[in-house]
């Protein structure tokens, strides 16, 4: 079974500055997407940005980028130019390419914080 | 873009009732909704899956009979909790696929969700 792993529970970053929070995976497929969502107080639950798995390229997302390593199955999230909109909840995810409307698994979640 | 309402937002119920939480998908037809709970700064945990005209698929030690889910149409999927009791109180998100991807490439749309309180 795959699993999804965020091993920062909290984060905080200084408005204006950047930070990294990190997401390592576990699956034995070798085509799969790797997401991250924002969940922020609302609990609207917002797509950040998206990777699959058979792309070398790291996705980008305005200040968003991550940095997948497919060979040590680490999947992390750089937000540069923080704001203070960026507070929120964040959840790496991964879902299977191969099934159609297949499932997403989640991680435990990173809370970042965002101080003035 | 592709958008999933989910009501009622909040809701309060009394324990023994039961309460029914709709999602419907507005502008595309949702084959497959995904119903996840969630408790206060904890990840979604996955309750079931369910397809257009199928019986649900439950994951491991959700009662089915508890928390029964009806995807009888392309545009609308119901969970309702049955005989609830205040440890059912939590956060329900429903999320749909779009077979169309008009969600996006491999993308979910997700429901608003909705508080539940059962006092």
């Amino acid at each position: 079974a795959q699993t999804v792993t965020q091993s920062q529970p909290e984060m905080s970053v200084q408005e204006a500055e950047t930070v990294t929070l990190s997401c390592t995976y576990d699956t034995s497929e070798s085509d799969y997407y790797l997401f991250w969502y924002k969940q922020p107080p609302s609990r609207q639950m917002i797509l950040v940005i998206r990777q699959e798995a058979y792309k070398q390229q790291n996705a980008t997302e305005n200040r968003f980028s991550v940095n997948f390593q497919k060979a040590a199955k680490s999947f992390s999230l750089k937000i540069s130019d923080s704001q203070l909109g960026d507070a929120a909840m964040y959840f790496c995810a991964y879902r299977r390419a191969k099934t159609s409307g297949s499932r997403l698994t989640f991680g435990e979640g990173t809370q970042l914080t965002v101080n003035p | 873009g592709a958008v999933v309402s989910q009501h009622p937002s909040r809701v309060i119920c009394k324990s023994g009732t039961s309460v029914k939480i709709e999602c419907r998908s507005l502008d595309f037809q949702a084959t497959t909704m995904f119903w996840y709970r969630q408790f206060p700064k904890q990840s979604l945990m996955l309750m079931a899956t369910s397809n257009e005209g199928s019986k649900a698929t439950y994951e491991q030690g959700v009662e089915k009979d508890k928390f029964l889910i009806n995807h009888a149409s392309l545009t609308l999927s119901t969970l309702t909790v049955t005989s609830a009791h205040p440890e059912d109180s939590s956060f329900y998100i429903c999320s749909a696929t779009d077979p169309l991807l008009r969600t996006g490439p491999y993308g979910y749309t997700f429901g608003s969700g909705t508080r539940l309180t059962v006092v």
